[in-house]
């Protein structure tokens, strides 16, 4: 199986500042087709995750473009340009080149 | 716009099987594929398996001796089952459309206790 990993566990940002988060994988995520397959979820406190990004770079519907998503094969990293109160939760990187999918161990943003 | 509910008991015991129902409005279940992942109380995300829109599935390796999915069409709705259930198999479970998800339904807590 395809091991995810991120950094750092754990993040506090003040609001306006900027935050990454790092997704590592044990493999390419390159597919045949071109595409790479790796997804970010925010996870909000008492929520079910919601898809923030998809295919390393494409933002889901709906999603503020403060956040961005860049990297290629195994190394990935999940951006926000300006911090908000609203973002905090847990972020989780997902891999779906193969199944089984597997979720990175996420991290828990916290706005100070 | 697709909405998914989970449906099933709250507590089991262990040993015993685990039988949860997600029910899909807003989309036929023979048009895409559909997920479960589970949430143990406090940690992290774990992708259980997938179902295609025409029956086929993948399991985690982790529990792929004990899990099954299946899907009925007149119902509109796919299932999970989980045998003999221990204290580990305690979480939130979510269904979802997508094997790398794009909607999830807002979970079911399921507690293995006797």
């Amino acid at each position: 199986d395809i091991v995810l990993s991120q950094t750092p566990l754990s993040l506090s940002v003040t609001p306006g500042q900027p935050a990454s988060i790092s997704c590592k994988s044990s493999e390419s995520l390159l597919h045949k087709d071109g595409k790479t397959f790796l997804y970010w979820y925010l996870q909000k406190p008492g929520q079910s995750p919601r898809l923030l990004i998809y295919e390393v770079s494409s933002r889901f519907s709906g999603v503020p473009d403060r956040f961005s998503g860049s990297g290629s094969g195994t190394d990935f990293t999940l951006n926000i340009s300006r911090v908000e109160a609203e973002d905090i939760g847990v972020y989780y990187c997902l891999q779906g080149l193969q199944s089984p999918r597997t979720f990175g161990p996420g991290t828990k943003v916290e706005v100070k | 716009h697709v909405q998914l509910q989970e449906s099933g008991p709250g507590v089991v015991k262990p040993s015993e099987i685990l039988s949860l129902t997600c029910s899909v409005s807003g989309s036929s279940i023979t048009s895409y594929y559909w997920s479960w992942i589970r949430q143990p109380p406090g940690r992290g995300l774990e992708w259980i398996g997938e179902i295609s829109h025409s029956g086929r599935t993948t399991y985690s390796s982790s529990l792929q001796s004990r899990v099954s999915m299946s899907m009925d069409p007149s119902k509109n709705q796919f299932s999970l089952r989980v045998t003999t259930v221990t204290a580990a198999d305690t979480a939130l479970y979510f269904c979802a459309l997508g094997a790398s998800p794009f909607t999830w339904g807002q979970g079911i807590l399921v507690t293995v206790s006797s």
